[in-house]
Parts: C-alpha cells; sequence; structure tokens
C-alpha cells in the first residue's frame, strides 16, 4: 500500500513567521510531487510541484524534495491570515498516473 | 480558458439510491480522475479515465463506476448508495502522464441520507 504521511496540525504561526509543512512518502518509485492548498469546502488548488532533488521557489513558497530520505517540505515565507487553510501532499508515483494524497496539515496563521 | 467544471454542486440522495455525477475537463487535457474526500481527510483515489477507458482503479467496490465520452468529459455513477458514500465528490483533469499536476473541480458535495 503506497502511503503519504503528514501532521494533522494544526500547526498554528504568526503573521509574518515562516510556516514548515513537512510529507513523508512510502513509494522510492515514486517521480512529481504536489503540494495543494485546500480552503475550508471548497477544492484543492495546486500551488507548486517539484520533481528533483533539492529546492525549488515560487514567491513565498519554497518546496523542498530529498528522495533519498523520501521526504517532501513545503515553507510559506512571510504567513498571512489567508495562507490559513489545509495543505495536502501528493504524490504521483513511479508507473502509477494517479496521485495519491496525504491527509493533509491544517495551518492556522495568526494576526 | 475553462477550468474543470462538474455538476451538480450540490446532491441528497436516500440511502439504496443511485447517482450520477458529471465532469468536464479543462480544455486541453484529456485525462479524468475520480476522488471521494470525506470530511478531514485527503482526497482517495476511485479510478481515472483516459481514451474512454479506465486506466487505473483505487480501493472501491464495484458500486463506483465510471464513463468517458470522446470529448473527455466524464461521469461517475454510484449504485446502491450508503450513508458512508456520503462525502465531497472531486473530477480532476490532467495530461495522461499526470506530470504537471491535476487541476481540480470544485466537486460535488454527496449527502446519503
Amino acid at each position: 500500500q503506497k502511503e503519504v504521511e503528514q501532521n494533522s496540525g494544526p500547526l498554528s504561526v504568526p503573521e509574518g513567521a515562516i510556516a514548515s509543512l513537512n510529507c513523508t512518502y512510502s513509494d522510492r518509485g515514486s517521480q512529481s510531487f504536489f503540494w495543494y492548498r485546500q480552503y475550508s469546502g471548497k477544492s484543492p488548488e495546486l500551488i507548486m510541484f517539484i520533481y528533483s532533488n533539492g529546492d525549488k521557489e515560487d514567491g513565498r513558497f519554497t518546496a523542498q524534495l530529498n528522495k533519498a530520505s523520501q521526504y517532501v517540505s513545503l515553507l510559506i515565507r512571510d504567513s498571512q491570515p489567508s495562507d490559513s487553510a489545509t495543505y495536502l501532499c501528493a504524490v504521483n508515483g513511479g508507473s502509477q498516473g494517479n496521485l495519491i494524497f496525504g491527509k493533509g496539515t491544517k495551518l492556522s496563521v495568526k494576526p | 480558458d475553462a477550468g474543470v467544471t462538474q455538476s451538480p454542486t450540490h446532491l441528497i440522495k436516500t440511502r439504496g439510491q443511485q447517482v450520477t455525477l458529471r465532469c468536464s475537463p479543462k480544455s486541453g487535457h484529456d485525462t479524468v480522475s475520480w476522488y471521494q474526500q470525506a470530511l478531514g481527510q485527503g482526497p482517495q483515489f476511485i479510478f481515472q479515465y483516459y481514451e474512454e477507458e479506465e486506466r487505473q482503479r483505487g480501493n472501491f467496490p464495484d458500486r463506483f463506476s465510471g464513463h468517458q465520452f470522446p470529448n473527455y468529459s466524464s461521469e461517475l455513477n454510484v449504485n446502491a448508495l450508503l450513508l458512508g458514500d456520503s462525502a465531497l465528490y472531486l473530477c480532476a483533469s490532467s495530461l495522461v502522464s499526470g506530470g504537471d499536476g491535476y487541476t481540480f473541480g470544485s466537486g460535488t458535495r454527496l449527502t446519503v441520507v
């Protein structure tokens, strides 16, 4: 059973701080890694994807991938109250075309 | 550029009934995947359609079936509804490789009473 694990939180950070969200996955054949943001009652929205080991930056967001440790993270700099949402980690594994999602980490940014 | 469109947005059904949910993919996408998301959980993969055939299937019973049409749109059918089928049903479209991730529709909230 291929799994994606996330700390369910809630993770609470003050406005302006860095929020760090973590994810581990079980399938070493996984090739693509995604972070989605989901506001309550809404559908997931793609924030970033990463394929290669290392860091990938997009604005206030940085995705980090370590395939040897089977670990993906998302850093949100200068966190804003509007960043408060559930963040879903998803993995596209090997020969399979489907995304496998973690349960999500709920982030709360306090003004 | 139209995104992923799902209908209906909300639905209430009685246990034992059948339901059909519909999805139109984002322009340029050829693959449609369906997910079930229970409250407080991540989306669970139901199945994926490409070239009008079921390409992948998750751990869901045969009560869940689907179809993809030549225009890439898709339907999800659930027979003999159970209370536990109450969830948000998400349609996601992508290219067949899935490499750039999925684009999700706004979902259909199904309540079984």
